[in-house]
């Protein structure tokens, strides 16, 4: 089973600010590694396929980078709406595992 | 639109079953993979089991729940399904159905909570 570490689990940043949440798996994964943005009381929104692929209707601040086992999301100029849980998750192998999650707040 | 409404969840005793159900529509439902994936409350999120389009190619499930859940499709109705005997505590989650492109999770429904209590 693959281990996803997902750090931090709590960040908070200001409008404008640039922020980076890290994955680490515990093998190598290649690229199957995604990102997910989720509000409370809404569905996951799929953001960032393949580990860089930004999926079509996301705001272009949002960026992932890394390959193998190290894997990043960006968050660039960030506003008031990215405030949400972000997780990732990796389909290289079954089971599927996920990150524990980072709580983004925006002061 | 690319739609998945869970239905089913509840309250059920420790040892009981329940069946959730995921409505597909917006979408060639036969032609995509699909999962069950939870949360239980303040946790992460925790895959459950994975069916291929045809439903009879693989089928994969999470070592918490194999032997007690069913994952199944009926493609003619566009319809998901989870079997869930011999529920216990740890099993209280929101359950969500999430559609598999074969490069993972890409669209999830809003979820059904099943809590597991007597």
């Amino acid at each position: 089973e693959t281990t996803l570490t997902q750090s931090p689990a709590f960040m908070s940043a200001t409008p404008g600010d640039k922020v980076n949440i890290s994955c680490k798996a515990s093998q190598d994964i290649d690229d199957d590694m995604n990102w997910y943005q989720q509000k409370p009381g809404e569905a996951p929104i799929f953001i960032i396929q393949e580990a860089t692929t930004l999926v079509p209707g996301i705001p272009p601040r949002f960026s992932g980078s890394g390959y193998g086992t190290d894997f990043t999301l960006t968050i660039n100029n960030i506003e008031s709406e990215d405030a949400a849980y972000y997780f990732c998750l990796q389909h290289d192998n079954f089971p599927y595992t996920f990150g524990q999650g980072t709580k983004l707040e925006i002061k | 639109e690319v739609q998945l409404v869970e239905s089913g969840g509840g309250l059920v005793q420790p040892g009981g079953s329940l069946r959730l159900s995921c409505a597909a529509s917006g979408f060639t439902f036969s032609s995509y993979r699909m999962n069950w994936v939870r949360q239980a409350p303040g946790k992460g999120l925790e895959w459950v089991s994975y069916i291929s389009g045809s439903g009879s190619s693989a089928v994969h499930y999470a070592d918490s729940v194999k032997g007690r859940f069913t994952i199944s499709r009926d493609n003619a109705k566009n319809a998901l399904y989870l079997q869930m005997n011999s529920l216990r505590g740890e099993d209280t989650a929101v359950y969500y159905c999430a559609r598999d492109t074969g490069l993972g999770v890409d669209y999830w429904g809003q979820g059904t909570l099943v809590t597991v209590s007597s």
